[in-house]
């Protein structure tokens, strides 16, 4: 079973500019999070699809970020403008409520710099 | 609001020693999950243990095992004879649970793990 593809590995970016972040969470599964893990903290979630609907999204902060999950597969998430705060790693993950034990999958998460 | 706890910020320990890494939880919830994730230098999070909080059971998985228990809100792991390639960050975390799947994981602060030869 592939896993969760996250792309890109590594940015780079000026602050002010916009990035975005790519997710293709395994096949079937109908959750999709993205979390931010700012450097010696926990993961945040940012926000929660169930198919292509949101769940939760209470700590994405809507004047910069933004996501989506267009026919509920794969998902982008946007920052725009770029603060320096949000260097961080972002994760994704993906789960199904067929999983059983098995838990959540992680993707290897996008590592921004933003100077 | 669920809250997890990780009092430990880093611990050092000499391989083949004995290590236990603390987790405390704060929740309202009478159903729920508890999770033990290993985070090593590369950045994946990888997978360690899912705990139903109906299963109060301790669980151990070769040099791995986990003490859950309900009466003080706890849910430690310990890794016996610990070895260098244990050298990572550990995080444990809460998730609701909704009708057997399980909501977003909240997580602790982590405990950063050092194993030296």
């Amino acid at each position: 079973e592939a896993g969760v593809a996250q792309s890109p590995r590594y940015k780079i970016i000026e602050k002010r500019q916009s990035v975005a972040f790519w997710c293709n969470p395994i096949s079937g599964h109908a959750t999709l999070y993205w979390y931010q893990q700012i450097l010696g903290q926990g993961p945040k979630l940012l926000i929660q699809f169930q198919n292509n609907g949101v769940v939760d999204d209470s700590q994405l902060p809507k004047d910069r970020f933004s996501a989506e999950r267009l026919k509920g597969v794969d998902s982008t998430l946007k920052i725009q403008p770029a603060k320096l705060e949000d260097s961080a790693v972002y994760l994704c993950a993906s789960s199904s409520l067929r999983q059983g034990y098995v838990g959540y999958t992680f993707g290897s998460g996008t590592r921004l710099t933003v100077v | 609001a669920q809250k997890v706890t990780q009092a430990q910020t880093e611990i050092s320990v000499v391989e083949k020693e004995d290590v236990t890494l603390d987790c405390v939880y704060e929740t309202r919830d009478t159903t729920y999950y508890l999770f033990w994730y290993k985070q090593p230098p590369s950045g994946e999070l990888v997978f360690l243990i899912r705990r139903n909080s109906f299963d109060e059971q301790n669980e151990i998985s070769g040099r791995y095992s986990w003490n859950f228990q309900k009466s003080t809100s706890s849910f430690n792991f310990t890794i016996t004879a610990s070895q260098v390639v244990d050298s990572a960050v550990y995080f444990c975390a809460h998730s609701r649970a909704y009708g057997g799947s399980q909501g977003n994981l909240i997580f602790g602060k982590g405990t950063k793990l050092s194993v030296k030869p």
